[in-house]
């Protein structure tokens, strides 16, 4: 079935390099996630999208992090002079819109390791 | 804020016996509240939810849990434990008031003793 899938589902990095990682949601869904999941721990919100506006991006740990959405279906998150501390597991997930309860569907992730 | 604290970040439990992960939330509106379990190297997938209906909750797999608002918990159980439960489970809060993001405990890493 057409699930979520991000791309590529592993990335390594050399420390400062820039990186970009791809998400395609569910054709149709309105709402667009980004978490990311540190090793042992459970995944921590990033950012969200309506559409293509980016309506809370609170979780972003820094000005190095940027995430689009720009034509309200493929989102892609950027990480800029990467650093050892941003490995971890990157998921998107999608849902429906955001009126009432919608279940989020999570892709598989990427899994980020920077040396 | 809304958080989630999970008891126990490994649990193990022999084949046929039941599971019992624990989940406590602390939230100011009424929360929704998720767990997700998360088998190596795939997504998450969601087992069940409580968003104000019934208190107890079945999903999938056999598994089930009961919102318990004067215990602020939402413990997930199963009666008989399978080989193939093993994995990791996420209890997770949302508050739809707030563009639906979710926040997640840290998790439980469940093991299955043959």
């Amino acid at each position: 079935g057409a699930g979520v899938s991000q791309s590529p589902r592993y990335k390594v990095a050399k420390r400062g390099q820039d990186v970009a990682l791809r998400c395609d949601p569910i054709s149709g869904h309105v709402s667009l996630f980004w978490y990311q999941q540190a090793l042992g721990q459970g995944p921590e919100f990033l950012t969200y999208f309506q559409n293509e506006a980016q309506l809370d991006k609170s979780g972003l740990p820094s000005d190095r992090f940027f995430a689009e959405r720009p034509e309200g279906s493929v989102s892609t998150l950027k990480i800029q002079r990467t650093q050892q501390e941003d490995s971890a597991v990157y998921l998107c997930a999608s849902s429906l819109d955001s009126s009432g309860y919608n279940e989020q569907f999570f892709g598989p992730g990427t899994r980020l390791t920077v040396l | 804020a809304q958080s989630v604290t999970q008891l126990g970040s490994h649990v193990s439990v022999s084949e046929g016996a039941l599971v019992l992960l624990r989940c406590n939330y602390s939230s100011s509106v009424p929360p929704y509240l998720f767990w997700y379990v998360q088998y190596p190297n795939q997504g998450l997938q969601l087992l069940l939810k409580y968003t104000s209906a019934a208190t107890l909750v079945k999903g999938i797999n056999g598994f089930e849990a009961e919102f318990k608002k004067s215990e602020t918990s939402f413990h997930l159980t199963k009666p008989s434990a399978h080989m193939s439960d093993a994995a990791e489970y996420f209890c997770a809060v949302s508050d739809l008031n707030r563009d639906d993001k979710i926040i997640f405990g840290k998790g439980t890493r469940l093991h299955i003793l043959p």
